[in-house]
Order: structure tokens, then C-alpha cells, then sequence
């Protein structure tokens, strides 16, 4: 069974603080993992990830995959109190018509 | 992104009473379509898996008698919650991707949420 796991579960910070979220996986035939964001309503694509060491960039976010040891990681800089909200890591296949598996999601949450 | 919309938004309904909700591909074909539920403070939840022009694929634990989809067309599935109970209520929502696309990203609704008193 595949699966994917979030840590940690839950995170509070201050504005201007940098936040490392983790995603692990066991997967049977990886082929992609996706970031999401999800604040009050429906999850928001961030990025998705299909090969190893390549860092993906957008704006105050970035997120790297590493095939060998089965985790990427989701990186803010620069926090701001728009950022709170529950981060969705997700294994997918190569052909979006495949299912995701979902980890539990981690919840950020930032101070001013 | 492609734009992928949910009707209605929320839902209050007796229970033994039946729901339908629509998930629509806006400005995309989908020749596949999914369904999740989300509980409060929980992960999404994959529920099944619709299929245009064939029956929905269930993930295990789904009745799939309870939790009616149909996928008549490349732009809309439905999600029929038949009987409703107090605990169906939840957050229903539905994800798409572009059929005619090289991309890869399922692209979500905004979700509908059921209330059953």
C-alpha cells in the first residue's frame, strides 16, 4: 500500500521566519510529487516534482525531491500570515489521469 | 490553470434525503475525474475514481451503492449521496486534469460542503 507521510504535523512561526516542510513516500512505480496548499477551500497546486536534485522555484517557495531516500521538502522564506495554511504533499503518476495518495498535510501557522 | 468548478458550494439537507453534487472541467475535456473527502483537520481522502463513459472505480471502504457518480461527459461528473446520513457530512471535493494536455497536474475544485441534520 502506498504511502505518504507529513512532518511535522503541525508548525507556528513568526512572520520573516523560514519553514522546512517534509514529505517522505513509499510508493510502488513513483513518478511525480506535488505540493499543495490548502487554506480555507480546495487545495491550490504548487509545484510538482519528478526528478531528483532539481529545485523548483516560485517566489518565496521552493521544493526539492530526492528519489534515493524517498522525501522532498518545501521550503518559505520569508514568512508572511498569508502563508497559514495546511501544506499537501501528494505521490502521483506520470499520466495526471492517475490517482493521487495524499500525506495527512502539515499546518502552518504564522504570527505577525 | 485550467479551471475546475463545484455546485453547489454548500449543502443543508434532512437526513434520508439525497444530494447531488457537480464537478464541471471548465475550459478542459477530462476523461477522468476524482472524488475526495476531507473530515475537519484531516487529509483529502480519495473516494473513487470517474471514469467518462464507464463505471467509477471505488477505493476500498466506499459504498459504492451509497456514493452514486456518473461521468456522462468529458466536462462533468456527479457525485449523488443517496440517503444522506449525519455522517456524511463532510467536504466533497473533486479534481480534474486535462485530457488533451501534456501537463500533469490535477487541478481541484473549490469543494462542497455537506451538512446532513
Amino acid at each position: 500500500e502506498d504511502k505518504v507521510v507529513q512532518s511535522p504535523l503541525s508548525l507556528v512561526v513568526h512572520e520573516g521566519d523560514t519553514v522546512t516542510l517534509n514529505c517522505s513516500y513509499e510508493v510502488t512505480n513513483f513518478r511525480s510529487l506535488l505540493w499543495y496548499k490548502q487554506e480555507k477551500k480546495a487545495p491550490t497546486f504548487l509545484f510538482m516534482l519528478t526528478s531528483s536534485g532539481i529545485e523548483k522555484k516560485s517566489g518565496r517557495l521552493s521544493s526539492i525531491l530526492d528519489k534515493k531516500e524517498l522525501f522532498s521538502i518545501l521550503n518559505i522564506t520569508a514568512t508572511q500570515t498569508g502563508d497559514s495554511a495546511i501544506y499537501l504533499c501528494a505521490t502521483g503518476g506520470y499520466n495526471a489521469g492517475n490517482m493521487l495518495t495524499f500525506g495527512g498535510g502539515t499546518r502552518l501557522m504564522v504570527k505577525p | 490553470g485550467a479551471v475546475v468548478s463545484q455546485h453547489p458550494s454548500r449543502v443543508i439537507c434532512k437526513s434520508g434525503t439525497s444530494v447531488k453534487i457537480e464537478c464541471r472541467s471548465l475550459d478542459f475535456q477530462a476523461t477522468t475525474m476524482f472524488w475526495y473527502r476531507q473530515f475537519p483537520k484531516q487529509s483529502l481522502m480519495l473516494m473513487a475514481t470517474s471514469n467518462e463513459g464507464s463505471k467509477a472505480t471505488y477505493e476500498q471502504g466506499v459504498e459504492k451503492d451509497k456514493f452514486l457518480i456518473n461521468h456522462a461527459s468529458l466536462t462533468l461528473s456527479t457525485l449523488t449521496v443517496t440517503s444522506a446520513h449525519p455522517e456524511d457530512s463532510s467536504f466533497y471535493i473533486c479534481s480534474a486534469s486535462d485530457s488533451g494536455s501534456q501537463a500533469r497536474t490535477q487541478y481541484f475544485g473549490p469543494g462542497t460542503r455537506l451538512t446532513v441534520l
